[in-house]
Formats: C-alpha cells, sequence, structure tokens
C-alpha cells in the first residue's frame, strides 16, 4: 500500500454520463496531482493542486474538472464522458520539499 | 518537442541477465530529478529509483541502477540478473525545478525470458 487511495478501483459508465473520482493523499502530502494513461496518449499530466489550490494545469479538457478540499482529499470530476476517455486516471502525492511521487493505484474508467 | 525520449519501445532479456533501458532528456533547468517507475500488468506504478541533477554519484537501488551522463542528458537505467518480475512497463520521467509536474517518456516494455 503506498498510502495513496484511489477510489474506485473500476467504473464502467456510458457516454454522456458524468463520474467523480476519489483520491487521498499520503499522510502529510500537501500537493495533489491527476494523471490519464491511455493506450495512445501515454501518462499526460492533468492537473495539480497544492494545499487546495490549483497549482498547475496539463492537458485537461474543459469537460474535466477537479478540486482539492480541505482535508486534502481530491476528486476528478469527468463529464459529457465519450468512448476516448477510456483510460487509467492516476492520483499521485507529494510532500513539501520532497521531489518524488506517490502513486495510488489508480482508476481504471472504460465507457461504453 | 519530447522532453523524455525512450527509443526501445519494447525489450527481450534472459533470466538473470542484465539489461539497459535507454533514457533522453531535455531540459535547460539546472535542478531537475530524474525517476524510473515500473508499470506491471496490474497497472500500479511503482518507484524503482530516483537521480538528482547534482547528485555526483550515480544512483542505485539494488539491482537498478541509474547509468546518469549529464553532458549527453541520458539517465539509463540498468537492472542487473534480471528476474521474471521484472517483466513490465519502464517509465523515465523527469521533474523540472522544484514542485513541478513530473513529465513522463513513452516507455519501455520488458520481457524477461526464461
Amino acid at each position: 500500500d503506498s498510502g495513496v487511495t484511489q477510489t474506485p478501483k473500476h467504473l464502467i459508465t456510458a457516454t454522456g454520463q458524468r463520474v467523480t473520482l476519489r483520491c487521498s493523499p499520503r499522510s502529510g502530502d500537501l500537493s495533489v496531482y491527476w494523471y490519464q494513461q491511455s493506450l495512445d496518449q501515454g501518462l499526460q499530466f492533468l492537473i495539480q493542486y497544492y494545499n487546495g489550490e490549483e497549482r498547475a494545469k496539463g492537458n485537461i479538457l474543459e469537460r474535466f474538472s477537479a478540486q482539492q478540499f480541505p482535508d486534502l482529499h481530491s476528486e476528478l470530476n469527468l463529464s459529457s464522458l465519450e468512448l476516448g476517455d477510456s483510460a487509467l486516471y492516476f492520483c499521485a502525492s507529494s510532500r513539501q520539499g520532497g521531489y518524488g511521487y506517490t502513486f495510488g493505484s489508480g482508476t481504471r474508467l472504460t465507457v461504453v | 518537442a519530447q522532453k523524455i525520449t525512450q527509443t526501445q519501445p519494447g525489450m527481450f532479456v534472459q533470466e538473470k541477465e542484465a539489461v539497459t533501458l535507454d533514457c533522453t532528456y531535455d531540459t535547460s533547468d539546472q535542478s531537475y530529478g530524474l525517476f524510473w517507475y515500473k508499470q506491471p500488468s496490474s497497472g500500479e506504478m511503482i518507484f524503482l529509483i530516483y537521480q538528482g541533477s547534482y547528485d555526483e554519484q550515480n544512483a542505485t537501488e539494488g539491482r537498478y541502477s541509474l547509468n546518469f551522463q549529464k553532458a549527453r542528458k541520458s539517465a539509463n537505467l540498468v537492472i542487473s540478473a534480471s528476474q521474471l518480475g521484472d517483466s513490465a512497463m519502464y517509465f523515465c520521467a523527469m521533474r523540472e525545478n522544484y514542485g513541478q509536474n513530473f513529465v513522463f517518456g513513452p516507455g519501455t516494455r520488458l520481457s524477461v525470458l526464461p
């Protein structure tokens, strides 16, 4: 167990629907990062939060949004889902002064 | 432009032999970190090894070592005495400056043959 918890592990939903992925960072970590891993795009950075505030944005679609709550857990909201959104979504966390990431086990999203 | 290049989409190695996975990077920053992650078929991302740009010694972690050649901007992963459980995707990643997000390479799929 890496200490980063992602739920759910698997999610199957229909096109046009909306889902929420949840991430609890490792204890003491203030930064949360979201990544999307699809077969044809590799690991793509989506967004970073630091202590509740958005810190950096990557290739995140407008249909996607995220937030980090006061207890530091984060949620990634995906709406108007398309078949191409099917991917493994990772959350990672890091602590102040640290260089490394700790990844969660990912949420595998399948859009049908 | 690609910041991390892994030129070997797939590699095979015989069990108990050593293997080198290539990684080159592009950055104009002086301070950065280089990482290798392993992703087995189960999907989780497992941290293997870290090299800081100012570290003079090559990093080692058990059977993993990082061959860091700063002038060439390369950070190759060497796995000694390969085991069947080493079969996985391997990603090279870089973090520029402090607090910035990681950039990952496309990965190399390693298959260890018995």
